[in-house]
């Protein structure tokens, strides 16, 4: 089945720090890639996405590029705020052609854990 | 604004009870799906409805579970006789569809279970 494994947290850094978050995924079909974004109190939000190999996806100063050679989708940014202080979440959508899939999730998000991150000024 | 609403917002009940969330979708969003996210972990899947019709259930949505969009617009989901267990953020999402299926969440039902 599909899964997605990034870097535990918490992950700390000064403000202006560079920041990677690594995300490794395995899926049976042609995901489609995304960062989802969890800010104190707030709802899950879209950060960037990207569609097919070698896509980069980019939003607010942050980058991912998707590598199939290596099943990753890293998040990267130059500068950090401590704005940027939340929860991350890699997740995958698998496209899905043919009959009904019955494996559970056909069609969902398949998400990793998240990593909260940090930005001490 | 006509982002994703769930009504309640928080819910504390009784082990035993039943309990009914509300999604509201993005107008025009014929894709619903609802998640469950535990503490320290990330969204799973529990549903999704192309509009009116329920397409996917997830192994996680045991048979207290039952989720329904009547008319394609707004979905309700119940969990019956509540367990301790059921304690959750209940998420909603919708998309439009598409290959690429962005999905844009809702603020979620906090579910405690006494």
């Amino acid at each position: 089945g599909n899964s997605v494994t990034q870097m535990e947290g918490p992950v700390t850094l000064s403000e202006e720090a560079f920041l990677t978050i690594n995300c490794t995924y395995t899926a049976t079909g042609y995901p489609s890639l995304f960062w989802y974004v969890q800010y104190p109190g707030e709802g899950l939000q879209l950060l960037l996405k990207a569609t097919k190999a070698d896509d980069k996806g980019s939003n607010k100063g942050f980058e991912a590029t998707y590598r199939k050679e290596t099943t990753s989708f890293h998040l990267e940014k130059g500068s950090v705020q401590v704005s940027d202080s939340a929860v991350y979440f890699c997740a995958l959508s698998d496209l899905l052609i043919g009959p009904l899939y019955s494996g559970g999730g056909a069609d969902g998000l398949t998400f990793g854990k998240g990593t909260h991150l940090i930005i001490q000024p | 604004d006509t982002g994703v609403s769930q009504d309640p917002r928080h819910k504390i009940t009784k082990r035993g009870q039943n309990v009914t969330f509300r999604c509201d979708p993005i107008s025009e969003h014929n894709r619903l799906y609802w998640y469950r996210q535990t503490l320290g972990q990330g969204p799973e899947f529990l549903t999704y409805f192309q509009n009116e019709a329920q397409l996917e259930k997830s192994r996680l949505l045991s048979d207290r579970f039952s989720a329904e969009r009547p008319k394609g617009s707004f979905s309700t989901l119940e969990i019956q006789r509540t367990e301790q267990g059921d304690s959750a953020m209940y998420l909603c999402a919708s998309t439009a569809g598409g290959n690429y299926n962005e999905q844009f969440f809702g603020p979620g039902t906090r579910l405690t279970v006494l």
